[in-house]
């Protein structure tokens, strides 16, 4: 089973609105990955998150805050985004961070709205 | 510095047509991972294919085929007889070995098949 989920599908947001995306998986991964992809582009890492701990933080701005409570889950905290957050986020996960070898799972993504 | 090249941002096909998407990689490591994911409209990034670098044999799975070839850089991927339900966006993507596993994207090729 390579299935990683994501709640909600769709999400339209005000600029003062606080919003969370949340991601699971039960694969047993120890690494989980936060992508942004803006129409007609690839995703673009955002974090990743290595035995719940924060690894990568590609300088991505202090409006998103990502949090990993337990090996299984993944959260996005969004407070006072801009329009230009609009996009699809994308949740990954893949066995370990460190294993090149590896292959990271995308689940179906969050449609973001920010008017 | 790594870098994956689709040339071709779009591709229309009628069905039951051989197409072939290109991907054409830089990288100065001897070890790497290149892949091909599959992007249909409902957003999820699906895994088609993962090949080291070492491992230059051609792979086949049903009506998909890739031909990977180190001397040209090349990782092309190939749907026989195409149908309908292969429209969809296709990213061709690498990772380098050591460190922590990042996906370099390509820009992906929108392909679509006409019935």
């Amino acid at each position: 089973d390579t299935e990683v989920t994501q709640t909600p599908k769709h999400l339209v947001m005000g600029m003062t609105n606080k919003k969370s995306l949340k991601c699971e998986q039960h694969m047993g991964h120890r690494a989980m990955y936060w992508y942004k992809q803006k129409a007609k582009k690839p995703p673009e890492l955002m974090f990743v998150y290595s035995y719940e701990k924060l690894s990568i933080n590609e300088s991505v701005p202090s409006r998103f805050s990502p949090e990993c409570p337990n090996s299984s889950l993944l959260n996005l905290h969004l407070h006072a985004l801009q329009p230009e957050d609009s996009a699809l986020y994308l949740c990954a996960s893949s066995q370990d961070l460190w294993e090149s070898t590896d292959t990271q799972y995308f689940g179906p993504g969050t449609r973001l709205t920010v008017l | 510095a790594q870098k994956v090249t689709q040339a071709q941002t779009e591709i229309s096909v009628v069905e039951k047509e051989d197409v072939t998407l290109d991907c054409v990689y830089e990288t100065r490591d001897t070890t790497y991972y290149l892949f091909w994911y599959k992007q249909p409209p409902s957003g999820e990034l699906v895994f088609l294919i993962r090949r080291n670098s070492f491992d230059e044999q051609n792979e086949i799975s049903g009506r998909y085929s890739w031909n990977f070839q180190k001397s040209t850089s090349s990782f092309n991927f190939t749907i026989t007889a195409s149908q309908v339900v292969d429209s969809a966006v296709y990213f061709c993507a690498l990772s380098e070995d050591g460190g922590a596993q990042k996906l370099v994207f390509g820009q992906g090729t929108r392909l679509t098949i006409n019935p």
